[in-house]
């Protein structure tokens, strides 16, 4: 089993519409976590990051983090096609240490 | 600010040759700077993280004669890649994070390695 799962999609929603992209872990110790954003040959761009469980909104982004459920969301709002792109989740157990990363979640948002 | 650059982009090579591919961080001191891959529709594996004027410290699986990482300067990571086969072909990607937030890694726009 990996450590975290996260489905690669292709997910694909209209223009608007609210978009849900999920990771769930194994590794109870995790303690941060971080969504980033991967467009195509590029570098991953940190969106959101959450220490421990609990909610963040950034604009259009929401993270949630269920460490009971060892489970992490990360919604858009009024998704964009300017928002189609790959989203790694990661998170790690200890402050600075690697991260470990989901498979990425392919996200289209057609026009 | 936290912007790291990577050079060159791209790079064809032929088999058996060395390929130097250097992390630069523009505007922060990256204490630490970690060299990942990442496969065609795949995560990133994370390769090695070196801490400046440190030796790197490898993944399981990662041969560090074969993957060369030097930190030298705390705004400069290099990976070479001795005697380059086919297989070696990915993306690489390094990330760099500061004293001042460890927590956060910022990543370099990545190096794209063809090897013949």
């Amino acid at each position: 089993q990996k450590e975290v799962e996260q489905d690669p999609g292709p997910l694909s929603v209209p223009e608007g519409a609210i978009v849900s992209l999920n990771c769930t872990y194994s590794n109870s110790a995790f303690q941060y976590f971080m969504w980033y954003r991967q467009y195509s040959r590029k570098g991953p761009e940190l969106l959101m990051y959450t220490y421990s469980s609990g909610n963040k909104e950034d604009g259009r982004f929401t993270a949630q983090v269920d460490k009971s459920s060892k489970y992490i969301s990360l919604f858009i709002r009024d998704s964009q096609p300017s928002d189609s792109a790959t989203y790694l989740c990661a998170m790690s157990a200890e402050y600075g240490n690697k991260l470990v990363f989901g498979a990425g979640t392919i996200l289209r948002v057609k026009s | 600010g936290a912007v790291v650059s990577q050079h060159p982009s791209w790079v064809i090579c032929k088999s058996g040759t060395s390929v130097k591919i250097e992390c630069r961080s523009l505007d922060f001191q990256a204490t630490t700077m970690f060299w990942y891959r990442q496969f065609p529709k795949q995560s990133l594996m994370l390769m090695a993280t070196s801490n400046e004027g440190s030796k790197a410290t490898y993944e399981q699986g990662v041969e560090k004669d074969k993957f060369l990482i030097n930190h030298a300067s705390l705004t400069l990571s290099t990976l070479t890649v001795t005697s380059a086969h086919p297989e070696d072909s990915s993306f690489y990607i390094c990330s760099a994070s500061s004293q001042r937030e460890i927590d956060t890694q910022y990543f370099g726009p990545g190096t794209r390695l063809t090897v013949l």
